[in-house]
């Protein structure tokens, strides 16, 4: 089964330029997250969808942050503008629908590494 | 006070000891825990679920304490590739999400 995956491994861009991130979860998991590590700091969460909707973006830094996920596939987060507090490792996560206790345990992606300049 | 809390380390352990970390959290209404390891740059994996007192893998055990609000995670007959970060996540009851630690990180010298 593959795992999570995530594109690109690494970006670096400008501030005040756009990005755009892809998650890919688990085929099949309902649930996906995205979490974000700042240097230094522990992972914090972002938001969650439940197939193609959004069911909790309490951690969204702020509306420069839009997140999708088309069809309840793969999930795009966009960065527009970026900032330079953008910079860090960004996390995709997915996990089943409705398997009981098995639907909490959430899978990892390899993460992109933002750095804003 | 975090919500989450774990010694960054590094506990600096040979090869062979066995080596506990402690993870407090603040929400006693929290019923899930869950212990992932990640190596430098890499993505968390999921090692343990502890959704009652406590779970057993192998050389690895994790165990829950509700009244003291702490879990734990043993490891015995430590090898050098257990050398990694080991993250805390708390499961939020009635929502979806995962509040992390900032990580332990162990070191097993040769």
């Amino acid at each position: 089964e593959a795992g999570v995956t995530q594109f690109p491994s690494h970006s670096v861009i400008e501030k005040g330029q756009t990005v755009t991130l892809r998650c890919d979860p688990i085929s099949g998991h309902d649930n996906l997250y995205w979490y974000r590590r700042v240097m230094g700091k522990e992972i914090k969460f972002l938001l969650h969808f439940v197939k193609e909707s959004k069911q909790d973006e309490s951690g969204m830094p702020n509306n420069r942050f839009l997140a999708e996920r088309t069809g309840g596939t793969y999930s795009t987060l966009k960065v527009q503008p970026a900032e330079l507090e953008d910079s860090g490792v960004y996390f995709c996560a997915s996990s089943p629908g409705d398997r009981g206790r098995f639907t909490y345990e959430q899978y990892f992606g390899p993460g992109t590494r933002l750095t804003v300049t | 006070r975090k919500e989450v809390e774990q010694d960054p380390g590094p506990f600096n352990v040979p090869e062979g000891a066995t080596v506990a970390f402690n993870c407090t959290y603040s929400n006693s209404a929290s019923q899930s825990f869950f212990w992932y390891r990640q190596d430098c740059r890499k993505e968390p994996k999921l090692l343990m679920s502890v959704y009652s007192s406590g779970n057993e893998d192998g050389r690895f055990t994790a165990q829950l304490n509700r009244a003291s609000q702490y879990i734990s995670l043993l490891i015995r007959d430590s090898k050098l590739s257990d050398s990694a970060t080991y993250l805390c996540a708390v499961y939020v009851s009635g929502t979806y999400k995962y509040i992390f630690g900032t990580g332990t990180r162990l070191k097993v010298l040769a």
